[in-house]
């Protein structure tokens, strides 16, 4: 079954401070991985989409890494801003016979404060 | 200008009833998604579209019936809706293809009681 797993689930840090977010997974056949942020009341926005040949790959303050063999993905958030409260979800796709099926991580809820 | 629009934001309704969600998008897409996210914050993909056609249809009660009259436009509709139908529903749409970015609507917010 393929599944997407994050942690932490939330997170509190200091405005200016870096953090980390994990993301786990075990989907297959791998087609890519993707990273969003979805503030609260919204629709998830794309930060970053990695194929299985990358391993790292910015956006602006956001960088992603993807150990395909480990199956682990991670979010980095440099000089975190008040803007950057939200939920992160990490979203793997499959490559099936109709085309690709994402499934979606259960998010990591990040709260910046001043 | 909105990319990826929804109506309504926000539909409370009682059991039993009917209802449907609109979903627009004017980026040129030629597929579409309907998501559901519940109460802890899963997102699941429900259908997929592609130039009119379904292509993907996971485990979703037949209640749910999606209609896709044109590229531009998927909505969804249900019937007799039941208290674990609500959750937040989002679209959305992206070119085909494997690394496409998918852009999502602002979601809708269905209340049943």
């Amino acid at each position: 079954k393929n599944q997407v797993e994050q942690s932490p689930q939330s997170l509190i840090i200091l405005e200016g401070k870096n953090c980390t977010l994990q993301c786990n997974y075990t989907v297959s056949p791998f087609s890519n991985l993707r990273w969003y942020k979805q503030d609260t009341g919204r629709g998830p926005v794309s930060l970053t989409i990695m194929t299985f040949s990358e391993n790292t790959k910015s956006n602006g303050r956001y960088t992603a890494t993807l150990d395909a063999d480990t199956k682990q993905s991670s979010l980095h958030i440099t000089a975190s801003q008040l803007s950057d409260s939200a939920s992160y979800i990490c979203v793997v796709s499959a490559r099936i016979a109709a085309g690709n099926k994402l499934t979606f991580g259960g998010g990591t809820r990040v709260l910046v404060k001043p | 200008d909105t990319a990826v629009s929804q109506t309504p934001k926000y539909l409370v309704t009682q059991m039993g009833n009917d209802k449907s969600i609109k979903c627009e998008q004017n980026l040129g897409h030629d597929t579409m998604y309907w998501y559901k996210q519940d109460s802890k914050k899963f997102l699941k993909i429900m259908f997929s579209y592609n130039n009119k056609e379904l292509i993907i249809n996971e485990t979703v009660p037949n209640r749910f019936s999606p209609k896709s009259p044109d590229k531009a436009h998927l909505n969804l509709h249900i019937n007799s809706l039941e208290l674990g139908d609500s959750a937040v529903y989002f679209c959305a749409s992206s070119l085909t293809g494997p690394a496409y970015e998918q852009y999502f609507g602002p979601g809708t917010r269905l209340t049943v009681t």
